[in-house]
């Protein structure tokens, strides 16, 4: 049964770089669209982009400036990297399976990391 | 931007049936899908492609759409159901939209 583990500092300064890795075990990782997912305290979901192998990589225009989200097969891990960040950061942050069709939703979510931005 | 509806709470007693709207623009043009969140908990897939309700979900749990809006329905609601509920859809761009979400509130 595939398993999803979000991992990476749980503070990070404002202006600075957050960086985080989904570790993806018990499945394949090629036939599908990965995801990262956040959600503020309190708040409901935001997504924040989504990786395929195709090519078809996406973010939210809103945060597109300052999100990059790659995949490293030989490591089986999903990163994500939002850059300048303030405290309107500071969220869980969810990765994220979608069957290879992008049409099922997604069918896995990892536990979550908690990421505080503050000085 | 493109943003989906819903409710902000739905409250019902145990045994009824709770419905829970969803409404957007491009939803007679892409598939919804529904999530359920627990306090503390990531949130899990109940309803996908409208209506397709996954093997591991109970059969309580369905999905409608006509036009602009998706439904999620609970139907003989159960205690165990109070939760967030989050509709999800995209753009014609591919892009990702969550809804707001709805307390399901079981009285």
């Amino acid at each position: 049964q595939v398993q999803l583990q979000e991992s990476g500092p749980g503070l990070v300064k404002p202006s600075e770089t957050l960086s985080l890795t989904c570790t993806v075990s018990g499945g394949a990782i090629r036939s599908y669209y990965w995801s990262w997912i956040r959600q503020a305290p309190g708040k409901g979901l935001e997504w924040i982009g989504y990786f395929h192998f195709s090519g078809n990589t996406n973010y939210n225009p809103s945060l597109k400036s300052r999100v990059t989200i790659s995949v490293d097969t030989s490591k089986k891990q999903l990163s994500l990297n939002l850059t300048s960040v303030t405290t309107a950061d500071t969220a869980v942050y969810f990765c994220a399976r979608s069957p290879g069709s992008n049409d099922e939703g997604v069918d896995v979510w990892g536990q979550g990391a908690t990421v505080t931005v503050s000085s | 931007s493109y943003e989906l509806t819903q409710p902000p709470s739905v409250s019902v007693s145990p045994g009824q049936t709770a419905r829970i709207t969803c409404s957007g623009d491009a939803l007679p043009n892409q598939y919804a899908y529904w999530y359920q969140q627990k306090t503390g908990q990531a949130p899990v897939r109940v309803i996908y492609r409208d209506i397709k309700r996954p093997s591991d979900i109970p059969e309580r749990f369905s999905g409608s759409s006509s036009g602009t809006t998706v439904t999620l329905t609970i139907t003989g609601v159960l205690a165990e159901d109070e939760a967030d509920y989050y509709c999800q859809s995209a753009d014609s761009s591919g892009a990702w939209v969550f809804g707001g979400g709805t307390k399901l509130t079981v009285l």
